[in-house]
């Protein structure tokens, strides 16, 4: 089955820490990963792709396909970093985007 | 000003009625979908469409139904069936349902009571 897991409901690291948000799919071909983020009172938008290999807002993922992983990474949090973050994988039988239940990340002074 | 346009923001209703909310897109984008977001549970597809006047059920389509007679709108039903109602509904757009970026409205609160 199809399926985009992300573990902690909640993540809170002090400004300048680093974070990771963790993501973990299953997938039987070969995934196409993304991250979603919405910050308070704007709407959700695309953070990243794996395919693409950028880094956003100083945020880096890594498609790890041995460990089916692909956790979202920022050396130094910033307050403005707080936000839900929603890991998602391209799957369905139409290409729709599945998404995992979302990781609240807050990053405290 | 382009993008997504959901209405009403907030939309109250009383059990057993039907409430349609609205989605409106002017980015020219075929594909369409709309999304139920609860806490702690992510978001839930429930309906999809690729293109004018064709549409797909998604994960939770039961209670709800669609329409798509105009490649900017896609307005969601949701119908007494639908179990639990009370929910945030996001719709999003992309130029194809293969297309690797969806474009988010900010979304409806809908409360049943």
């Amino acid at each position: 089955a199809q399926r985009v897991t992300q573990p902690e409901k909640l993540l809170s690291v002090f400004k300048g820490a680093p974070v990771e948000l963790k993501c973990n799919y299953s997938y039987s071909g070969s995934p196409e990963l993304f991250w979603y983020v919405q910050y308070s009172r704007q709407r959700l938008q695309l953070l990243l792709r794996h395919i693409s290999r950028e880094s956003i807002k100083g945020f880096t993922a890594d498609l790890n396909k041995g460990e089916t992983s692909f956790h979202l990474k920022k050396p130094f949090a910033q307050e403005e970093d707080s936000a839900m973050y929603y890991c998602a994988l391209r799957g369905g039988s139409q290409g729709n985007l599945i998404f995992g239940k979302g990781t609240k990340l807050s990053v405290k002074p | 000003d382009g993008g997504i346009t959901q209405s009403p923001k907030y939309l109250f209703r009383k059990e057993g009625q039907n409430v349609t909310l609205s989605c409106e897109q002017n980015l020219n984008h075929d594909a369409m979908y709309w999304y139920r977001q609860d806490p702690g549970q992510g978001l839930r597809l429930i309906y999809y469409s690729q293109i004018v006047n064709d549409f797909q059920k998604g994960d939770i389509a039961e209670g709800y139904s669609v329409s798509r007679e105009k490649k900017e709108s896609f307005p969601l039903t949701v119908t007494s069936a639908q179990k639990n109602p009370t929910a945030f509904y996001l719709c999003a757009s992309s130029i194809g349902t293969y297309s690797y970026e969806q474009y988010f409205g900010p979304g409806t609160r809908l409360t049943v009571t």
